[in-house]
């Protein structure tokens, strides 16, 4: 089956740095995704990974590793803006033409002043 | 401003009625999806469109019926729903490569139609 495990909430304080992590067990595996969503809006797209290792985007990094079925995301500097909840989703089809998106609960993120 | 469109916002509805969301993508993606989001539950994919095309369908009852007419255009026929159906519908779209590679296939989202079922 289909599975994805995230931590339902986190708390972090302003300024620090926060780590959310993400385990899947899925039927393939072509990629996870990480998105952001704020309080009724869209989801948006931080991060992919398809490869074993840490991908760097400013404030936020996204690692992988493949072989234990775990990511996370790491968030820097902490802003009271990245209050939001945080989504990881796996793309479980090794061909272009198949996109089935698993995505896991989410994480609240709180960033407390 | 993603450049997906969703119109309507909101909806209430009663289980008799039939209504139709549309989802309209800006970004000359040729994948769209269709998701629901419910409270307390992961986003779960409903329905995949490459090149027009649908290549998923995960499982969702023939109360919802979707229709893509042309990659920029996605809709979502509704009817005799239940209240449990009650959720978010999000709509997305990304650009799939068409020869080899991987493609990273971003997605982009809609706003979402907020849909009651009385």
């Amino acid at each position: 089956g289909q599975n994805i495990d995230q931590p339902t909430e986190m708390t972090a304080t302003e300024g620090a740095i926060v780590q959310i992590n993400c385990t899947y067990q899925t039927s393939g595996f072509n990629g996870l995704f990480w998105y952001q969503q704020h309080a009724g809006e869209a989801p948006t797209f931080l991060s992919y990974n398809v490869l074993d290792g840490l991908e760097e985007k400013g404030r936020f990094s996204s690692f992988l590793s493949r072989s234990k079925g775990y990511s996370y995301l790491l968030l820097k500097e902490l802003q009271m803006k990245d209050s939001a909840s945080y989504l990881c989703a796996v793309r479980d089809r090794r061909d272009n033409y198949g996109q089935n998106f698993v995505f896991g609960p989410g994480t609240r993120l709180s960033v407390l002043p | 401003e993603t450049g997906v469109t969703q119109t309507p916002r909101h909806l209430v509805m009663g289980m008799t009625n039939k209504k139709s969301l549309k989802c309209e993508q800006h970004l000359g993606h040729n994948a769209m999806y269709w998701y629901k989001q419910s409270a307390k539950k992961p986003l779960e994919l409903m329905f995949v469109y490459n090149f027009k095309e649908q290549t998923e369908n995960n499982s969702v009852p023939s109360r919802f019926s979707p229709e893509c007419p042309n990659s920029s255009h996605l809709f979502l026929h509704l009817h005799t729903l239940q209240p449990e159906d009650s959720a978010l519908y999000l709509c997305a779209s990304s650009q799939v490569r068409t020869s080899g590679g991987v493609s990273t296939d971003t997605q982009y989202f809609g706003p979402g139609t907020r849909l009651t079922v009385l």
